[in-house]
């Protein structure tokens, strides 16, 4: 069956550190990928996307992930973290003419002084 | 401004009560979704439409049922409400593999 795992329900870091969130996946063919971040009581906005092509990813507020395909992986990380960075994110796949977004159950980010 | 709208943000409401969702985006997208996310959960694909009156049900059973009678407009309704409905619900809306998603509904049913 097709799924997305995140591994880490929840993670701190402080102000300024590099952050890694790690997603894998498991699919009969490689996937369209997403990153998504929700801050509380809001809906989902996306961070980036992979569709083909350039294996590392430029997405919005500084955020990058990397495509492996031999770790079936989708990471996604930022050099230095913001206080406002806080909030839940999602690793999400879809694939065929559906379109129907499966999500990980997702990585809550807490960010320290 | 392209966007995709959902009201209420917030509903509490008692037990047996009829209620609906609404889900509307300006961006001319034939596909929609609706999502369930229980608190610190995942999200659940419950029911999504390929375009009008078209509606197919998601991975996760439900009780609701929704309605495509304009593209830009899919409601969703819960007959009578139970405490097990309590959930955040979230409409989305593609044109290929990328979703966007509204604010979503936070529903309560006390």
């Amino acid at each position: 069956a097709q799924s997305v795992t995140q591994p880490d329900i929840h993670i701190t870091v402080s102000e300024g550190a590099s952050l890694e969130l790690r997603c894998n996946y498991s699919y009969g063919a490689t996937p369209y990928l997403f990153w998504y971040v929700q801050s509380p009581g809001q809906g989902l906005q996306l961070l980036l996307k992979y569709f083909s092509g350039d294996t590392l990813v430029q997405g919005i507020k500084g955020f990058e992930a990397e495509f492996k395909r031999s770790q079936s992986s989708f990471n996604l990380r930022k050099p230095s973290v913001h206080w406002s960075d806080a909030a839940e994110y999602f690793c999400a796949a879809s694939s065929g003419a559906t379109n129907k977004l499966i999500f990980g159950t997702g990585t809550l980010l807490a960010v320290q002084p | 401004e392209a966007d995709i709208y959902q009201t209420p943000r917030y509903l509490v409401i008692g037990t047996g009560k009829k209620i609906t969702l609404e889900c509307s985006q300006t961006m001319g997208h034939d596909k929609m979704y609706w999502y369930q996310q229980d608190p610190g959960m995942e999200l659940h694909l419950i029911h999504y439409s390929y375009g009008v009156n078209s509606t197919e049900k998601g991975d996760l059973s439900s009780e609701s049922t929704v309605s495509r009678i304009r593209t830009e407009h899919f409601p969703l309704t819960l007959e009578s409400a139970r405490p097990s409905h309590t959930s955040q619900y979230l409409c989305a809306s593609s044109a290929g593999p990328e979703g966007f998603f509204g604010q979503g509904t936070r529903l309560t049913v006390v």
